[in-house]
């Protein structure tokens, strides 16, 4: 079975330090991944995702990710956070080898993060 | 704009009361999702559509309907809300399932039942 894990349920930053909320997951297969954002009172935006190629991934807002196989990991990083990136993040999974029920994405619980001036 | 609408955006009822929200997508996808957004449980899918006529029961369906007569629109219907319905709904659609393709989600419809 998929699934996702946010081990931090809220991530403290500083503004102008780096900031990382982390996402493991585990899938029978090869796993697309994908970070969504969502700001008080709206809905999901997605950020980036990851699906083939190079493991560093570039997304909006300075947002990168870097998917690791060996850890199946797919950490979200920016090397200076802004008070404005305060929001709920959400990790997802999806695994590229089924369609149907089993091809749907698979959320994490989210992490707040909160970026301090 | 493209966009995934939903309305109500706000919704007060009673138990047993039957109720409809309704999401429309502009996007002429195929792939529609409902979830369900609750404290410490992250999303979780409701029900999904892979195209007209075509839905599935996702991971909590229990006490929901959902339709999809055409390609824009996927409401979710309520037959007899209950108190433990009380959550935020979030509306979903990306341009196909089991894909690479990222989910477009609308601005979501909270719901209480009292």
């Amino acid at each position: 079975a998929q699934s996702v894990a946010q081990p931090e349920d809220q991530v403290n930053v500083a503004e102008g330090n780096p900031l990382t909320v982390k996402c493991t997951y585990s899938v029978s297969g090869n796993p697309y991944l994908f970070w969504y954002v969502q700001y008080p009172n709206r809905g999901l935006q997605f950020l980036l995702k990851y699906i083939t190629g190079d493991n560093l991934v570039k997304g909006s807002y300075g947002f990168e990710a870097e998917f690791n196989k060996s850890q199946t990991s797919f950490h979200l990083k920016k090397p200076s956070a802004l008070v404005s990136d305060s929001a709920l993040y959400f990790c997802a999974v999806r695994d590229r080898n089924y369609g149907g029920s089993q091809g749907n994405l698979i959320f994490g619980k989210g992490t707040k993060l909160s970026v301090k001036p | 704009e493209a966009q995934v609408t939903q309305n109500p955006r706000y919704l007060i009822t009673v138990t047993g009361k039957k109720l409809t929200v309704t999401c429309s997508q502009n996007m002429n996808h195929e792939y529609m999702s409902w979830y369900r957004q609750d404290p410490g449980l992250g999303l979780r899918q409701i029900y999904y559509s892979m195209n007209v006529e075509v839905t599935d029961k996702g991971d909590v369906p229990e006490g929901y309907k959902v339709s999809r007569k055409e390609k824009r629109n996927f409401p979710l219907i309520l037959e007899s809300p209950s108190p433990n319905q009380t959550s935020l709904y979030f509306c979903a659609s990306s341009f196909q399932t089991g894909a690479s393709y990222e989910q477009y989600f609308g601005p979501g419809t909270r719901l209480t039942v009292t």
